[in-house]
């Protein structure tokens, strides 16, 4: 059974940071691309970044640029998102997310975890 | 970067009805698009990807189809489980993006 558990959310001043981790189980995790998405409050949802099965290749979405950094340990099975310079207008739930097809970078999740809550606020 | 334009915002209906949302790009994306279903609190579920190909264990009333820059879901007849908010993404080229949101409620 795949699952993916974030952690690492919590309560974080204006221009600190925090890192979120996502343990993945159940599948071959180096073989599958896998993202960050977030949702604030009350709000739609909102691409963050991608991360490609090997690590080589990572994407960003303008927003968190030059802030935050995607990364993979695939020995540990676990996904990380490094949040730096954080505003308050990131918070949010983010979701890690794997991609459907093995292999490939395609975009479109078939599994999410449940969600942690960054908040943002001094 | 590619602007997503969904609609309605929110949708009335009952259970039984057909109910379409509708998913226009600010520029042509072929089939690179998938739809979501999200309840509250929830993660979001996926639904469609490929623009018209059902994941797998999801009911066949949901449909989708489309391509280029007009994309539609349709639930050919709603079922009490189905309220809930359903969003359109692009995955056609970075940064992807999210449709604003369809709220469908009971009426």
């Amino acid at each position: 059974e795949v699952q993916l558990v974030e952690s690492g959310g919590g309560l974080v001043q204006p221009g600190g940071s925090l890192r979120l981790s996502c343990a993945a189980s159940g599948f071959t995790f180096s073989s599958y691309a896998m993202s960050w998405v977030r949702q604030a409050p009350g709000k739609g949802l909102e691409w963050v970044s991608a991360i490609s099965g090997s690590g080589g290749s990572t994407y960003y979405a303008d927003s968190v640029k030059g802030r935050f950094t995607i990364s993979r340990d695939n020995s540990k099975n676990t996904l990380y998102l490094q949040m730096n310079s954080l505003r308050a207008e990131d918070t949010a739930v983010y979701y890690c997310a794997k991609d459907l097809d093995k292999d490939i970078l395609t975009g479109y999740y078939d599994y999410w975890g449940q969600g942690t809550l960054v908040t943002v606020s001094s | 970067v590619i602007w997503m334009t969904q609609s309605p915002s929110l949708l009335s209906a009952s259970t039984g009805d057909r109910v379409t949302i509708s998913c226009r790009m600010s520029q042509g994306i072929s089939s690179y698009l998938a739809w979501y279903q999200q309840k509250p609190g929830k993660a979001p579920e996926l639904l469609i990807y490929a623009a018209s190909t059902l994941q797998s264990g999801v009911p066949s009333r949901f449909s989708g189809s489309g391509s280029g820059t007009d994309f539609t879901l349709t639930i050919s007849c709603l079922q009490s489980e189905d309220f809930a908010t359903y969003y359109c993404q692009q995955y056609y080229s970075f940064p992807w993006t999210f449709g604003q949101g369809t709220k469908v409620e009971i009426k």
